[in-house]
């Protein structure tokens, strides 16, 4: 079983629309959980951290529920400019009292006029 | 535009060659990390660096070499690769390797690395 696992999509909506990804993860002790953005070519860029208690930046809400080991990203208003690959990634501490980032490998978004 | 820098931004090498590729932070971090992102996979972590001290090797093969000689420049030095090596090549750098302070990763452009 993958650590992260995403539907790849792609997700074609048009402008204006609501549309939410989803995430599961494998590891029970996962601490922490993000959501990062890549635009196709380039680097991933964090997009906002995801608490149990909910929160929201302008369009994005992200939640997370520790029991079902589930994220999700909901967006709505869905912008052109929200075309991009959105990477769902947890953060897992090492034994050595480093952390390690897990990757999803994306969900694919493409918003059209 | 990140604080993370890496040259080059594209790379094609043959099986034999030897390159290097660079990265810098101007963030004051004290972690650095290369991933590797091939087509259709997620990221993989393949190094980390706190404090210029190597922590994490991902059961990386040695044909990638890497170096960090200080907290705001690493390397990753390339020899003998394979094909399947061809991937995009990304560094990264937190506040530190560990905690709350590792949670935010700032990316570089990557490399881009054909090998033919």
């Amino acid at each position: 079983r993958k650590e992260v696992e995403q539907d790849p999509g792609p997700f074609n909506v048009p402008e204006g629309a609501t549309v939410a990804f989803n995430c599961t993860y494998s590891n029970s002790a996962s601490q922490s959980f993000f959501w990062y953005r890549q635009d196709c070519r380039k680097e991933p860029k964090l997009l906002m951290s995801v608490y149990s208690s909910g929160n929201e930046d302008g369009r994005f809400t992200a939640q997370l529920n520790r029991a079902s080991q589930y994220i999700s990203l909901l967006i709505r208003d869905s912008k052109l400019s929200d075309s991009a690959t959105y990477l769902c990634v947890v953060n897992n501490a090492r034994s050595g009292g480093y952390n390690k980032l897990i990757f999803g490998a994306g969900t694919r978004l493409a918003v059209h006029p | 535009e990140t604080g993370v820098t890496q040259t080059p931004r594209h790379l094609v090498m043959g099986m034999t060659n030897k390159k290097s590729l660079k990265c810098e932070q101007h963030l004051g971090h004290n972690a650095m990390y290369w991933y590797k992102q091939s087509a259709k996979k997620p990221l993989e972590l393949m190094f980390v660096y706190s404090l210029e001290e190597r922590v994490e090797n991902n059961s990386v093969p040695s044909r990638f070499s890497p170096e960090c000689p200080n907290s705001s420049h690493l390397f990753l030095h390339l020899h003998t690769l394979q094909p399947e090596d061809s991937a995009l090549y990304l560094c990264a750098s937190s506040q530190d390797a560990g905690g709350a302070a590792a949670d935010t990763q700032y990316f570089g452009p990557g490399t881009r690395l054909t090998v033919l």
